[in-house]
């Protein structure tokens, strides 16, 4: 069973740039979230995908979008770079809604 | 609304030391708790939870009890080795609630 891979591992960015990071979901999970983790924080929940449709969101402005695929991949759309977006981005997929989450090692961006 | 409050780092022990971090939180409801711990340039890793009352989740050495009556889930290991340095992360999954609400995490650093 392979666990919730993320992809790129790092990636440097210019501020006004767009950005797409990918998520694989653990096998069979139909859920997935993505949280944004500044420096020296704990992770901040940007929105969850529930078989492929949108269903919730945090505090993060409309340039922050995602899609989540039929095979419940997913990506995380960023508009519009600003340098305070430069965080670590973690995907984390479910069995289903509310069950505990697992966590992928992370995207780095950095916003220079 | 729903919150993790930990005690902030960074803590520093020597090895075989007696290891306790502070976690209350608040939040409606009965919520799940968890522990998680992060490695440098690394993703998030589940530790150990407990999704009732009392219970108590351990995973390593380490234990957490879900203690409702003062919303707490202190994190303690009873010996802590160098390779347990980390930064640890408490959290909550609210019933009902798809987002996992995190404390800022507290570094730990064991010395040999």
């Amino acid at each position: 069973e392979t666990g919730v891979t993320q992809s790129p591992t790092h990636l440097i960015k210019t501020r006004g740039q767009q950005v797409t990071l990918r998520c694989s979901s653990q096998s069979g999970h139909n859920t997935v979230s993505w949280y944004q983790q500044a420096l020296g924080q704990g992770p901040q929940f940007i929105f969850q995908y529930y078989r492929e449709e949108e269903n919730g969101r945090g505090n993060f402005p409309p340039r922050f979008s995602g899609l989540q695929f039929p095979n419940y991949s997913s990506e995380l759309n960023v508009n519009a770079l600003e340098l305070d977006d430069s965080a670590l981005y973690l995907c984390a997929s479910s069995l289903e809604l509310n069950t505990e989450a697992f966590f992928g090692q992370g995207t780095r961006l950095t916003v220079v | 609304g729903n919150s993790v409050t930990q005690m902030e780092g960074p803590v520093t022990l020597s090895e075989e030391a007696f290891l306790t971090i502070n976690c209350t939180y608040t939040a409606t409801g009965y919520p799940s708790l968890f522990w998680y711990v992060q490695y440098p340039g690394e993703g998030l890793q589940l530790l150990l939870k407990a999704t009732k009352a009392d219970d108590k989740g351990s995973n390593k050495g380490f234990e957490a009890t879900y203690r409702k009556e003062t919303t707490s889930f202190h994190l303690e290991k009873g010996s802590v080795q160098v390779s347990d340095s980390a930064v640890y992360f408490c959290a909550l999954l609210a019933s009902g609630t798809y987002k996992y609400i995190f404390g800022t995490g507290t570094r730990l650093k064991v010395l040999a």
